[in-house]
């Protein structure tokens, strides 16, 4: 158990809709990181919050936004989706923003129907 | 970052040593070498990373080259719950304006039979 929490575990819904992941870091880590997997493109870096600011983005869509709230869990917002956004999202955390290892939760399998 | 190469896949038997190998020519000075592994059905599990010196840990032992343009991952013995992919990574880790993400790539696929 990494110590990291990622509600929900198992997520259906139809091509159009919005929905939102959650990520609970572990206790003190103030960093937060969003990945995507899926088969055609692997494991890929989406966004990186440190202490409630943005810190670093990688290849994360228009269509998806993240936030990180004062108590540092953070959420994933993902609209107007597509069969393509079907993946496992997986969030990771690090004690700092910078370097260090990064802990990961167990993902969210979002299925797009 | 720099890219790195890692064979598709390795098999291995049951409490014997795996050395797992990474390519990465192209390493910056600043570059760290970082593995994670990810076991079926869960999430990427950090391993170990080094500089410039071989490193060791509880779970597995890192061996640089002297030029750094490659690297080993040794498992000292295998057991079946190290059936998993691997994934060697390059992070510079000394400039801090590109931000901590890791940038897998494929990843080697680690059979571990008994």
């Amino acid at each position: 158990d990494s110590g990291v929490t990622q509600t929900p575990k198992h997520l259906i819904t139809a091509t159009g809709q919005r929905v939102t992941l959650r990520c609970s870091p572990r206790s003190g880590d103030l960093s937060v990181y969003w990945y995507q997997q899926s088969l055609d493109q692997g494991l890929q870096f989406l966004i990186q919050y440190y202490n409630g600011e943005e810190r670093a983005k990688g290849n994360i869509l228009e269509r998806f936004s993240a936030q990180q709230f004062p108590d540092l869990h953070s959420e994933l917002n993902l609209s107007s989706l597509e069969l393509g956004d079907s993946a496992l999202y997986f969030c990771a955390s690090s004690i700092g923003g910078s370097y260090g290892e990064q802990y990961f939760g167990p993902g969210t399998r979002l299925t797009v129907t | 970052d720099a890219k790195t190469t890692q064979p598709n896949s390795m098999e291995s038997n049951e409490e014997e040593p795996v050395h797992l190998p990474c390519n990465h020519s192209t390493i910056s000075g600043t570059d760290y070498i970082h593995w994670y592994r990810q076991l079926p059905s869960q999430g990427p599990e950090y391993v170990i990373h080094g500089l410039t010196s071989n490193v060791n840990n509880r779970m597995a032992s890192l061996a640089i080259a002297e030029d750094r343009k490659s690297s080993t991952l040794i498992l000292h013995r295998a057991t079946l719950r190290d059936a998993a992919v691997y994934y060697c990574i390059l992070r510079d880790d000394g400039n801090s304006n590109s931000g901590y993400a890791l940038n897998f790539g494929k990843g080697t696929s680690l059979l571990v039979t008994p």
